[in-house]
């Protein structure tokens, strides 16, 4: 069962500006991790944060986890109109076995150029 | 980055045929491959965990006689959609990983199934 909730479900911006989506779980989890879905196509792993992380970088990406609060944060900054797709939070929980994620039900972001 | 290759990428085919998707790793071994189904705009849902050489893992409420999963090496995942109606009209994905703990799961890029 799908244990993520992301928000917001749709997100439409202008290029430029930043893109925040959020991710919330209920379980305990070893990681969380982000990926990216154009439309029709596979997904695509942007980033894995660690249950004893906080934050992580990568390019225009900042990823933030707490663990108190059971949710994350992508931060898509200097938005680009190659940037809009879907964005799915995933989590591996620590009771589950063999590197199984559950999925959120993602925020389709829209950038408009 | 590691490459997983899916295909066909869409099907199109008539009530009761059986059709298989392959799924391939290309440039790294596969020891656990997910077999997922997601519907216009929502997200993924898993149906089944194959690890080479043993039986696969489905789901609750995925049928394993409607979805038969075969992972025979450490490269190569198939699923067989046996006699499809249209309701098994779906876009299909599969996904591999090397089974390491924290290690991002690869994903091919889909099957279009559109049964008539």
């Amino acid at each position: 069962s799908q244990q993520g909730e992301e928000d917001p479900q749709a997100l439409s911006i202008q290029e430029g500006e930043n893109a925040t989506m959020n991710c919330s779980y209920k379980t305990s989890i070893n990681n969380l991790q982000w990926y990216r879905q154009n439309s029709g196509r596979g997904l695509v792993h942007l980033i894995l944060i660690r249950s004893n992380e906080r934050e992580k970088h990568s390019g225009r990406l900042r990823v933030t986890l707490d663990t108190s609060k059971k949710s994350s944060s992508l931060l898509i900054t200097a938005s680009r109109a190659a940037d809009t797709a879907s964005y799915f939070c995933a989590t591996d929980g620590v009771e589950t076995s063999g590197s199984r994620l559950t999925f959120g039900e993602g925020t389709q972001l829209t950038v408009n150029p | 980055g590691a490459v997983v290759s899916q295909h066909p990428s869409r099907v199109i085919c008539k009530s009761g045929t059986s059709v298989k998707i392959e799924c391939r790793s290309l440039d790294f071994q596969a020891t656990t491959m997910f077999w997922y189904r997601q519907f216009p705009k929502q997200s993924l849902m898993l149906m089944a965990t194959s690890n080479e050489g043993s039986k696969a893992t489905y789901e609750q409420g995925v049928e394993k006689d409607k979805f038969l999963i075969n992972h025979a090496s450490l490269t190569l995942s198939t699923l067989t959609v046996t006699s499809a109606h249209p309701e098994d009209s779906s876009f299909y994905i599969c996904s591999g990983t090397g089974g390491q703990g924290n290690q991002p799961q690869h994903f091919g890029d889909g099957t279009r199934l559109s049964i008539l």
